[in-house]
């Protein structure tokens, strides 16, 4: 499975948009890109998955572009509640069920 | 529905001690597995299943025995605790293997100490 990319940390204030970006520079054909996110004490929670451009639910937006070599987890107006671990994943479209890596993910803190 | 649970939340034991965590789910999936979390770090996979009477091993199984009798419940049996398996396990569940059917559901975790 492809591995991933994706910076350590990052801070916002509330009612900004949040942008975090993952490298997937091996993905295969076949590979979906998934995000979890994980609050503290709790365990990760499935937010979004997208194979090409643009995928949108309530929760926040996935941009992928033609190459699929990177991909963008976009969280519109963030609040305080933002504030959690999230986990850029690729995910065949068949097998590799023990093949998932969560890796450190990307923290992030919303500010007031 | 509850979903994925798992008990206890905490446990503390000594070295050399057994115990058994404990994961159930009521969503009839077929794949279940078990995580570790240490500090600041990702999720490792110990052991998972893709059905009632299969198990195999993942990245990190040392230490560690699993069963599944049922496609209910997938305990994670600790055989002799040491201090390096303190950490905090995520039981998961998963209706597939595959894209979005590869969605995993956590349970609320259990934060073990060794001493």
């Amino acid at each position: 499975l492809a591995k991933t990319t994706q910076p350590i940390s990052m801070d916002s204030y509330e009612g900004q948009e949040v942008n975090i970006t993952c490298s997937h520079n091996n993905i295969a054909t076949n590979d979906y890109i998934t995000w979890y996110q994980q609050f503290p004490s709790q365990g990760p929670r499935f937010i979004i998955q997208g194979y090409k451009t643009k995928v949108t639910n309530e929760v926040a937006s996935l941009f992928i572009p033609a190459d699929r070599k990177s991909s963008t987890l976009s969280l519109p107006r963030v609040s305080l509640s933002d504030t959690a671990v999230y986990y850029c994943l690729v995910v065949p479209f068949s097998g590799g069920y023990n093949k998932l890596i969560f890796g450190a993910g990307t923290r992030l803190a919303v500010h007031p | 529905n509850a979903g994925v649970t798992q008990t206890p939340k905490f446990q503390v034991l000594k070295t050399g001690q057994s115990m058994t965590l404990q994961c159930a789910q009521d969503m009839n999936h077929e794949y279940m597995s078990w995580y570790r979390q240490d500090p600041g770090m990702g999720l490792r996979l110990i052991h998972y299943s893709v059905g009632a009477g299969i198990t195999d091993q993942g990245e990190v199984p040392n230490g560690y025995n699993v069963s599944r009798s049922t496609t209910e419940d997938f305990p994670l049996r600790l055989l002799s605790a040491a201090p390096s398996q303190t950490s905090v396990y995520f039981c998961a569940s998963s209706y597939g293997e595959g894209g979005r059917s590869n969605e995993q559901f956590f349970g609320p975790g259990t934060r073990l100490t060794v001493l």
